[in-house]
């Protein structure tokens, strides 16, 4: 199992241009997610799906769309990229957020994003 | 708001001693992950706990989620630079979140 895949590993955007960043798992996991880390501020949940063709708002939604249409790929795509939004980006998945829950979160190696 | 406070933010430590990272909820926690994450790396899962008063140890890391299941924290024992890194909790409230981070250092 390639377990979940982030890309692209790095990007740099000017103001204003949209992008999606791409994250796909293998592992046939229900729950997927998106988080951005900034220094002091840990991991903030942007949005989250429990299975296809459901998604819902983390902490930090605005400026991020998602969609789930197969259970493997969740794309978080930047609408108009704006400076505050220079971080780091995770996605993660696990096989259930049902409780109670014995899932393991799976990290994908994060994408570095610049918006200048 | 923050729902998952660590302390503390930051820790510098000699090699060799021990330390201890509190992570506390203002929910009860269905389920509290521990990860730690090396510097521009992605994050490696240590450990999970479920139950209160659970207690589990991977070589010399030891987690506790106390029996209020509001509050856990990871112990390391005779820490080495091996364990420098930040060390993030998580927790199932109504949905997944992460606490702050702590971001230990390790020196000689």
């Amino acid at each position: 199992n390639a377990g979940v895949t982030q890309t692209p590993k790095f990007q740099v955007l000017k103001t204003g241009q949209s992008m999606t960043l791409q994250c796909a798992q293998d592992m046939n996991h229900e729950y997927m997610s998106w988080y951005r880390q900034d220094p002091g501020m840990g991991l903030r949940l942007i949005h989250y799906s429990v299975g296809a063709g459901i998604t819902d708002q983390g902490e930090v939604p605005n400026g991020y769309n998602v969609s789930r249409s197969t259970t493997e790929d969740f794309p978080l795509r930047l609408l108009s990229a704006a400076p505050s939004q220079t971080s780091v980006y995770f996605c993660a998945s696990s096989y259930s957020i049902a409780r109670p829950s014995y899932n393991e979160q799976f990290f994908g190696p994060g994408t570095r994003l610049t918006v200048l | 708001s923050q729902e998952l406070e660590q302390s503390p933010q930051s820790l510098i430590v000699q090699e060799g001693k021990n330390l201890t990272i509190n992570c506390t909820s203002s929910k009860t926690l269905y389920g509290l992950y521990w990860y730690k994450q090396k510097y521009g790396e992605g994050l490696i899962f240590l450990m999970m706990l479920q139950k209160g008063g659970e207690e589990k140890s991977h070589e010399k890391i030891t987690a506790k989620l106390d029996e209020k299941k509001q509050q856990s924290s990871l112990h390391i024992t005779a820490s080495q630079p091996s364990h420098a890194g930040i060390y993030l909790c998580g927790a199932e409230t109504d949905k997944l979140i992460f606490g702050t981070g702590t971001r230990l250092q390790v020196f000689p």
